[in-house]
């Protein structure tokens, strides 16, 4: 099985509107780690948002905000207020294992964001 | 301050020449790790270094591919009678190792093409 299932390949949406990116991801550790990045057409992986599984609130960072459901396995990211610069692929990561331990990020496949005028 | 850095960005070689790849790392963090990016995919983890000593190379696909960090700092990524398929991006991040969150930082990479 998929350790990181990112079901969308491409979505656009209108310049301002809110867009969730969907990410369910598969493990059997109790201590474990969920990060999204965004890669622009440079290349360059940015991190965007952190959640960790012992966490009881939602990450959130400026305009990027995290719905972990951990039951579901669910860990999707929101951008509201989306803008061009939003455009890019974006990457849902998680690490197994304590903080400190299994460092190596597992991605999934990615989902190129457009953002229209 | 600077970022990660890896050089150089392009590498274009022949099937069976050895080529190696370089990263720098952000000062002060003692975390290294090498990705590899192939077309339309997520990166996947070669190897992870804990200063001097590879903590995780479970990630290299054969033993064509060697990763050093003599200093603890600059790392080499090593590879060894490059094949067609080991075209793709190489990335290099860092950490510092001392949040919980201990987020990687990802340099540009290195886009290998084997021909």
């Amino acid at each position: 099985a998929q350790k990181i299932t990112q079901t969308q390949p491409g979505m656009f949406v209108q310049e301002k509107e809110a867009v969730t990116l969907d990410c369910t991801y598969d493990t059997s550790d109790q201590s474990y780690g969920l990060f999204w990045y965004k890669q622009p057409s440079s290349g360059e992986m940015i991190f965007l948002i952190y959640q960790g599984s012992y966490d009881e609130q939602n990450a959130t960072e400026g305009r990027y905000s995290l719905n972990f459901q951990k039951a579901r396995k669910s860990a999707n990211l929101v951008i509201s207020a989306s803008q061009l610069g939003d455009s890019a692929m974006y990457f849902c990561a998680m690490r197994e294992g304590p903080n400190f331990g299994n460092e190596k990020l597992t991605f999934g496949t990615g989902t190129r964001l457009t953002i229209i005028p | 301050g600077a970022g990660v850095s890896q050089t150089p960005s392009n590498k274009v070689t022949e099937k069976g020449k050895y080529v190696e790849l370089r990263c720098d790392p952000i000062s002060g963090h003692t975390a290294l790790y090498w990705y590899r990016q192939s077309l339309g995919q997520g990166p996947e983890f070669l190897i992870y270094f804990q200063g001097t000593g590879a903590a995780d190379d479970s990630g290299l696909p054969n033993d064509r591919f060697f990763a050093v960090r003599p200093e603890g700092s600059v790392s080499t990524l090593k590879i060894q009678r490059t094949e067609r398929g080991d075209s793709a991006v190489y990335l290099c991040a860092s950490s510092i190792r001392d949040t919980t969150r201990n987020e990687q930082f990802f340099g540009p990479g290195t886009r290998l093409t084997v021909l």
